[in-house]
């Protein structure tokens, strides 16, 4: 079974630029998560689709960033204009139940936005 | 939101069993408790979870005492590729935001 691909895997970008983010949950997984990495500090969750919608986007930083699901498969984070605070490591996790059910999340392996 | 407090950094030696405990004293009735472990350039990989007594999968045991005021992660006879950090997760899992990443704890495993 493959698992969460996230694409691009690095990405640097000059600020006031455009960024955008794409993550592939496991096939059959509803729910997929965003979350990210500042430097320094703490993964911090951004926001959860069930299928193609938002059913919580309380930790999205601000409306810089825009997150989509069409047809409830792949997602995108969209930065847009991208400033340096929003550098860190974007991690995508999907899951087929709501608590991750016995394997829990199966995140992906990031994608390194640098952000000049 | 369950705060959860584990030891920055820890060394072990290969073939020593590890024992990793957390400390989340506000855990709420409906919370479970889930460990994660990471590598670098990595995202957390899920070891284990439980809500109450023993719970133990081929990769490793999670201790979880009458009053859950804490958990303990064991990983029996660690190697050198179990280096890594490892976070312990507490939340009632319905949504990802219940899941607070904290610094975690970095094993560090010796030759």
């Amino acid at each position: 079974e493959a698992g969460v691909t996230q694409f691009p895997s690095h990405s640097v970008i000059e600020k006031g630029q455009t960024v955008t983010l794409r993550c592939d949950p496991i096939s059959g997984h509803d729910n997929l998560y965003w979350y990210r990495r500042v430097m320094g500090k703490e993964i911090k969750f951004l926001l959860h689709f069930v299928k193609e919608s938002k059913q919580d986007e309380s930790g999205m930083p601000n409306n810089r960033f825009l997150a989509e699901r069409t047809g409830g498969t792949y997602s995108t984070l969209k930065v847009q204009p991208a400033e340096l605070e929003d550098s860190g490591v974007y991690f995508c996790a999907s899951s087929q139940d709501l608590g991750g059910s016995e394997d829990g999340y199966t995140f992906g392996s990031g994608t390194r936005l640098t952000v000049v | 939101l369950a705060k959860t407090t584990q030891p920055i950094s820890m060394d072990s030696y290969e073939g020593q069993e590890v024992n990793i405990t957390c400390s989340h004293n506000n855990i709420a009735t409906n919370d479970y408790i889930t460990w994660y472990q990471q590598f670098p350039s990595q995202g957390p990989r899920f070891i284990i979870q439980g809500y109450k007594t023993k719970v133990t999968n081929e990769v490793a045991s999670l201790f979880i005492p009458a009053d859950r005021k804490s958990s303990t992660l064991s990983l029996p006879r660690v190697s050198l590729s179990d280096t890594a950090v490892y976070y312990c997760l507490v939340g009632d899992g319905n949504y990802g935001q219940n899941f607070v990443f904290g610094p975690g704890t970095r094993l560090s495993v010796l030759p």
